[in-house]
């Protein structure tokens, strides 16, 4: 079946220094990508998201590349704050099943002041 | 535009006991889905629905039901609460029921079964 998996799930780096979290995804027919970050007892919000036709997309301090032969893709924040501390999550969506969202495992995001 | 609201935001089963958690939005939004969230696994898909009238299981729907008579509504009902139902459990919609589309969580419920 439809499967994500995350990694790490769990990474500490310094105030300033780059993080990278990686996913890979199953169904080769998956053409949506979020990434949502959820808050200590809060819901999960959307950072940013790319569709299959693109290879990278850029908000600011965040970036996603995707790489659809390998089936993977990745969140890279850079200058890391102490507010980047959270747990993120990847998605994928599987358009050829009514658009479902499958998310990865998270990864908990540790940025040391 | 109050977005995505779960009811009740606690509560606490006794095994074999049912209940339902409701969760509406005000957005017309023709996609919605129920998660749950446990340690260490993310967020599982429980059920969803492309529009009303219209549901489908997710990755673990077993022990839960769920029915789309409106647009607006997409209550879950567990049939016979079990320990292993003890979870945090996040109702969310989006737009397209095609997907691709941004999902707008509610606040959560977080269920104990005791």
């Amino acid at each position: 079946g439809e499967n994500v998996e995350q990694h790490p799930s769990t990474l500490s780096v310094q105030e300033g220094d780059s993080a990278v979290i990686k996913c890979t995804y199953s169904d080769s027919a998956s053409n949506y990508f979020p990434w949502y970050k959820q808050e200590l007892g809060k819901r999960p919000q959307l950072i940013i998201d790319i569709r299959s036709n693109v290879g990278e997309k850029k908000d600011q301090r965040i970036a996603v590349t995707l790489n659809k032969t390998a089936k993977h893709f990745s969140l890279h924040i850079t200058e890391t704050q102490p507010e980047d501390s959270a747990v993120y999550f990847c998605a994928a969506s599987f358009y050829n099943q009514g658009g479902k969202l499958i998310f990865g495992q998270g990864t908990e995001l540790s940025v040391k002041p | 535009n109050a977005g995505v609201t779960q009811t009740p935001k606690f509560q606490v089963l006794k095994t074999g006991q049912s209940m339902t958690l409701q969760c509406a939005q005000d957005m017309n939004h023709e996609y919605m889905s129920w998660y749950r969230q446990d340690p260490g696994m993310g967020l599982r898909l429980i059920h969803y629905s492309v529009g009303a009238g219209i549901t489908d299981q997710g990755e673990v729907p077993n022990g839960y039901n769920v029915s789309r008579s409106t647009t607006e509504d997409f209550p879950l009902r567990l049939l016979s609460a079990a320990p292993s139902q003890t979870s945090v459990y996040f109702c969310a919609s989006s737009r397209s029921g095609t997907g691709g589309e941004k999902l707008f969580f509610g606040s959560g419920t977080q269920l104990s079964v005791l």
